[in-house]
């Protein structure tokens, strides 16, 4: 079974506080994609990562592929309480988009 | 519209009755994709359409479970005798193309709550 382990699962944070969110697996993906949540919506694409040890910023959030297309991370500089939502990773991998279970992240103003 | 448009986005249904999803894709998306998703996780692949082809139906829980896109533009999602444990919100995207690597635009949901 092809997993992408998300983790944490669950994160609360007070606001201006820095934090990383992991999605890790064993297989190796062609891509790599962020998606942002929020409650009685669907997800929200953010960013799409290709390359491996490729390195994307969207303003405070930065967002690296590993060099072997196998794991990603998601780092939030000074969080701020509008950042907060169910944030979802999915790897594609041949005709397959594999959903990471989520990180629910809740930003404390 | 603009987006991808589901409806309805509530619907209550009591256990054994038939209840049928609707999705308006963004027009001229190729690929239209139905997710089945729990509270606070994240989505659970159902069915794939290019087109009007059903690409992919492995995720599909049980035979109650049907999906068609006739024209290749608006979808259904059927679910036939329906039991609690399909309580659940039904998301479905649509992408310009047939790479797994484009990306994916959502609706907002049908939240279906079997009684």
């Amino acid at each position: 079974t092809q997993l992408l382990e998300q983790s944490p699962q669950f994160l609360s944070i007070q606001e201006g506080e820095n934090l990383t969110v992991y999605c890790n697996s064993s297989s190796v993906f062609s891509s790599l994609q962020w998606y942002r949540q929020e409650p009685g919506e669907g997800p929200v694409l953010l960013v799409t990562v290709v390359t491996g040890g490729e390195v994307k910023k969207l303003k405070r959030l930065t967002f690296q592929f590993g060099d072997a297309r196998k794991d990603s991370s998601l780092h939030i500089t000074a969080a701020q309480p509008g950042d907060t939502g169910l944030y979802l990773c999915a790897g594609a991998k041949n005709y397959q988009l594999i959903w990471g279970a989520g990180t629910k992240l809740i930003i404390k103003p | 519209g603009a987006g991808v448009s589901q409806s309805p986005r509530y619907k209550v249904a009591k256990r054994g009755q038939d209840v049928a999803l609707r999705c308006d894709p963004i027009s001229g998306h190729v690929s239209l994709f139905w997710y089945q998703q729990a509270l606070g996780q994240g989505p659970e692949f159902l069915t794939y359409f290019q087109n009007e082809a059903q690409l992919d139906k492995s995720g599909l829980p049980s035979d109650r479970f049907f999906a068609e896109r006739p024209e290749g533009s608006v979808s259904t999602l059927k679910i036939q005798r329906t039991q609690q444990e399909d309580s659940a919100v039904y998301l479905c995207a649509s992408s310009s193309d047939d790479s797994y690597n484009s990306p994916l635009h959502f609706g907002n949901g049908t939240r279906l709550t079997v009684t």
